[in-house]
């Protein structure tokens, strides 16, 4: 069975710091990945998307930057975080023609 | 970006009480998805839709695609506790209105559900 992770769970960073969220999956080839961003009491902001290795397609502009150095691996990272960085970022995955996501257990990022 | 209009934003109901939700788009869907998500988790994809018309039961859960393709709700029969939670739906558009093969998914605001023992 297919399996996502995310690390860290939590996250508290301060205001210029960088960030780097990791995001792996298990059980599948070639997923579609997915970097959402969900604000509190908002639904999910799609961020980054990928279809596979080194194909990062961007839906917001922003500080934010995403890389897939391998197949089942999706990074969010920034240089330098900005307090409206803060929420809840969820990564996901999909597989074939049919967009049905599966999401991972999702890192809370704190900028003070 | 877009986002689906989902409503209510939330209810308080009491156990046992039949819970039901919408939402509804001005864009036609190719697929419909509801998911559920627990406080400091991910969402877990409860139903998934593919056709307009289409109902699909998942235990006490009941979804249905509009027969527009523009709409898709949710219903819960028999409430519980552990149904408390905040409902999202998604759609992914048609890819001719997204311009590519690539539909990406459009969520709702969500539905926070509580419910009273």
């Amino acid at each position: 069975s297919q399996t996502i992770h995310q690390w860290p769970a939590t996250l508290v960073q301060p205001v210029g710091s960088p960030l780097s969220l990791e995001c792996t999956v298990e059980g599948t080839s070639n997923p579609n990945l997915y970097w959402y961003r969900q604000a509190a009491g908002r639904g999910l902001q799609l961020l980054f998307y990928s279809v596979g290795i080194g194909q990062i397609s961007s839906e917001v502009p922003q500080n934010l930057s995403a890389s897939r150095p391998q197949d089942r691996q999706f990074i969010l990272s920034s240089k330098k975080l900005l307090l409206s960085d803060s929420g809840f970022y969820l990564c996901a995955w999909s597989q074939g023609p049919i967009e049905t996501q599966y999401f991972g257990p999702g890192t809370r990022l704190l900028v003070l | 970006g877009q986002q689906l209009n989902q409503s209510p934003q939330s209810m308080f109901i009491q156990e046992g009480e039949d819970v039901s939700m919408n939402c509804t788009s001005s864009s036609i869907f190719n697929t419909w998805l509801w998911y559920k998500q627990d406080p400091g988790e991910g969402p877990v994809l409860l139903i998934a839709l593919y056709k307009a018309g289409e109902l699909t039961s998942n235990g006490r859960l009941t979804a249905q695609f509009g027969i527009t393709r523009k709409d898709s709700f949710l219903n819960i029969s028999a409430s519980i506790p552990s149904d408390v939670g905040i409902y999202f739906c998604a759609g992914q558009e048609s890819p001719m209105n997204y311009g590519g093969s690539q539909g990406n998914l459009i969520f709702g605001k969500g539905t926070k559900l509580s419910v009273k023992p």
